[in-house]
């Protein structure tokens, strides 16, 4: 079956850092990878997505390729902002059936000024 | 234009009390999907809506839980005689029929069973 392995939270950085948040997956077929933010308060919303292999999804500052050979979505940012704090989801969906979308377990980012 | 309502957004009820938790889709979405947030499982999905076809209940944790969609749009959730581990953040989700289209978050329904 499908299955999404997220990097444990909490993570805590200062503005500016560099983040890296680590996603792992298995999956039957070619799943589509998105990650999904949670801001305080607020519903899930999608970040970015990416279809294919070699793809890189991209938004907000935020990057994440879809790497086959190592079923890795990695996230990533190059300089945070303290508006980037919220809790992270990465997903994936495969093609047919209920195309339901299986998360990981999320990670709560929290930039500090 | 409007997103995924959900009602109420917060839920209070006793151990062994039914509870139903409404979801407006975004018109004209024909795909509709409920997850269930908890602490010890993450993100699960629960049941999925497409159109007129009978729904995949493959996600429901047991037979006190059921869902259904009138007309298309609206749906219920509905749990049975509730139990404390029912507790969690309840979502639903809308999209297109299209392939890979975008699911749409609703801001969740908080039940908590006392």
């Amino acid at each position: 079956g499908n299955s999404v392995t997220q990097m444990e939270g909490p993570v805590t950085l200062s503005e500016e850092a560099f983040l890296t948040i680590n996603c792992t997956y298995t999956a039957t077929g070619y799943p589509s990878l998105f990650w999904y933010v949670q801001y305080p308060g607020e519903g899930l919303q999608l970040l970015l997505k990416a279809t294919k292999a070699d793809d890189k999804g991209s938004n907000k500052g935020f990057e994440a390729t879809y790497r086959k050979e190592t079923t890795s979505f990695h996230l990533e940012k190059g300089s945070v902002q303290v508006s980037d704090s919220a809790v992270y989801f990465c997903a994936l969906r495969t093609l047919g059936g209920n195309e339901k979308l299986t998360f990981g377990t999320g990670t709560r980012l929290t930039i500090i000024p | 234009g409007a997103g995924v309502s959900q009602s109420p957004s917060n839920k209070v009820t006793e151990k062994g009390k039914d509870v139903e938790l409404r979801c407006d889709p975004i018109s004209g979405h024909t795909a509709l999907y409920w997850y269930r947030q908890s602490l010890g499982q993450g993100l699960e999905f629960l049941i999925y809506f497409q159109g007129n076809s009978a729904p995949d209940k493959s996600g429901l944790p047991s037979d006190r839980f059921s869902a259904e969609r009138t007309g298309g749009s609206v749906s219920t959730l509905t749990i049975q005689r509730t139990q404390q581990e029912d507790s969690a953040v309840y979502l639903c989700a809308s999209s297109t029929d299209r392939t890979y289209n975008e699911q749409f978050f609703g801001p969740g329904t908080r039940l908590t069973v006392l």
